[in-house]
């Protein structure tokens, strides 16, 4: 049961256009998202988050968006640069009491930036 | 700050082995996770200590796998007997605390080839 899906296997784009990445999730009780970013062989690494009481968080060039209504999710790059070449995972978690549950991932996108 | 350290980096082993991996977070950090990552997907959590209890283990193979956190830091997972089908990322992740939004960092993971 894939809670948290990522459709686009990979994503290709021009240097200084947007990168478009795309999350639909099922489970109504997730409230708070996540991007991570993962290099190869490095760990995946904290990009930006957002809570269900908002529908917009944006942090530098990385903008997330979030369509409650339609369980979707996407992250903006503007404007996309070769080093934001990595494999991008969108995560999600429930809360558990006042605290939040486990984090759920989708497949990962991987973007590939061209010079 | 140090990261989330992580040993072995790689291993190989054959089916039928033993294997164990190990992992110190961030220091400070109450919240340890072990996640399974085969190739092409998200990571899926297989277990996630708060200090040296265990808070969620519902999706770790408990006839082969196991976990332990002593003293609340450093933590151990031990897969026995590995099977084909156990050929992953295995990553640790801490977190500062199980409230709030439940931001992990990442180790940059064990490779775990099963022959």
């Amino acid at each position: 049961d894939q809670q948290v899906k990522q459709n686009s296997p990979s994503l290709s784009v021009q240097e200084g256009r947007i990168s478009i990445l795309n999350c639909d999730y099922t489970n109504s009780m997730f409230d708070y998202f996540l991007w991570y970013k993962k290099y190869p062989a490095e760990g995946p690494t904290f990009l930006i988050s957002i809570s269900s009481i908002k529908d917009k968080n944006e942090d530098g060039r990385f903008t997330v968006f979030l369509n409650k209504s339609a369980k979707h999710l996407s992250l903006h790059i503007v404007p996309s640069q070769p080093g934001d070449s990595a494999v991008y995972f969108c995560a999600a978690s429930a809360r558990r009491g006042t605290s939040y549950g486990k984090l759920t991932f989708g497949q990962g996108t991987i973007l590939t930036v061209h010079p | 700050e140090a990261g989330v350290a992580q040993s072995p980096r790689y291993k190989i082993i054959e089916k039928r082995q033993s294997v164990a991996f190990w992992c110190n977070p961030i220091s400070g950090h109450a919240t340890l996770y072990w996640y399974q990552q085969i190739l092409g997907q998200g990571p899926k959590l297989l277990i996630q200590f708060q200090n040296n209890g265990v808070v969620d283990d519902s999706q770790l193979p408990k006839d082969r796998f196991s976990a332990e956190r002593l003293k609340g830091v450093d933590s151990t997972l031990k897969i026995q007997p590995a099977k084909l089908e156990d050929s992953a990322v295995y990553l640790c992740a801490s977190s500062l605390v199980w409230t709030g939004k439940n931001i992990q960092y990442f180790g940059a993971g064990t490779r775990l080839s099963v022959l």
